[in-house]
């Protein structure tokens, strides 16, 4: 069965450092999102990819994140200069369809865990 | 009032009777409804999503969905012991964006 997969698993790194998390979504799927949870918090919307850009973005994905679509199957969150309250699960999502007022099915990668030291 | 709620629990079952879950969201205009099941550690793995009113079956899980109310549930019937997990409810809020708004979850423990 198709599955997102993620890399790293685990991720530390020093406050102020660059680091990259990537993602290969399901091959057929077409609209890419990240979310992160913070321990023992739910789970928060980052932001969400379509068609090479950015559909919609939360007040969490501040000017220190970037996406992109580097080839036909990575999807990469950039964090530019980590901070400490950076360090959370970071989940990479993604779904064959979407529309204005509908959600389809998004299914989760394992997840990166980041931790900012 | 909060955007997705739900009772943190624990939710405590014995083995094989049913579980039951609930879930209530703020916006009306809300189309798409999903429950996810979160293991310590692990990511969350979607068990059922439902876009009408009404229930919906598939396996031991049953979603019911009731938009007058703002209200969505999850059964779970013969539970199990590994079906011990944080259930999470997912809904699309606002209704013109494809972004999830997650519950903070319902911590489910299904005793033998």
């Amino acid at each position: 069965e198709p599955e997102v997969t993620q890399t790293p698993s685990h991720q530390v790194t020093q406050m102020g450092q660059e680091v990259i998390l990537r993602c290969v979504p399901i091959s057929n799927h077409l609209y890419f999102y990240w979310y992160r949870q913070i321990l023992g918090q739910k789970v928060e919307f980052l932001v969400s990819f379509y068609n090479n850009e950015i559909s919609e973005k939360s007040e969490i994905f501040d000017d220190q994140f970037s996406v992109e679509r580097p080839d036909g199957s990575n999807f990469t969150l950039k964090i530019r200069s980590t901070k400490l309250e950076d360090s959370a699960m970071y989940f990479c999502a993604s779904s064959v369809n979407s529309r204005p007022g509908r959600s389809y099915e998004q299914y989760f990668g394992p997840g990166t865990r980041l931790t900012v030291t | 009032q909060k955007e997705v709620e739900q009772n943190s629990g624990p939710l405590s079952v014995p083995e094989g009777a049913i579980a039951s879950l609930n879930c209530t969201y703020s916006d009306r205009g809300s189309q798409s409804f999903f429950w996810y099941r979160q293991y310590s550690g692990k990511s969350p793995e979607l068990i059922m999503f439902i876009y009408s009113n009404g229930d919906k079956e598939d396996g031991r899980f049953t979603a019911q969905l009731n938009k007058a109310s703002q209200y969505v549930s999850l059964l779970i019937r013969d539970s199990q012991p590994s079906d011990s997990a944080t259930y999470l409810c997912a809904v699309n809020i606002p209704t013109n964006t494809d972004k999830l708004i997650f519950g903070t979850g319902t911590r489910l423990q299904v005793f033998p």
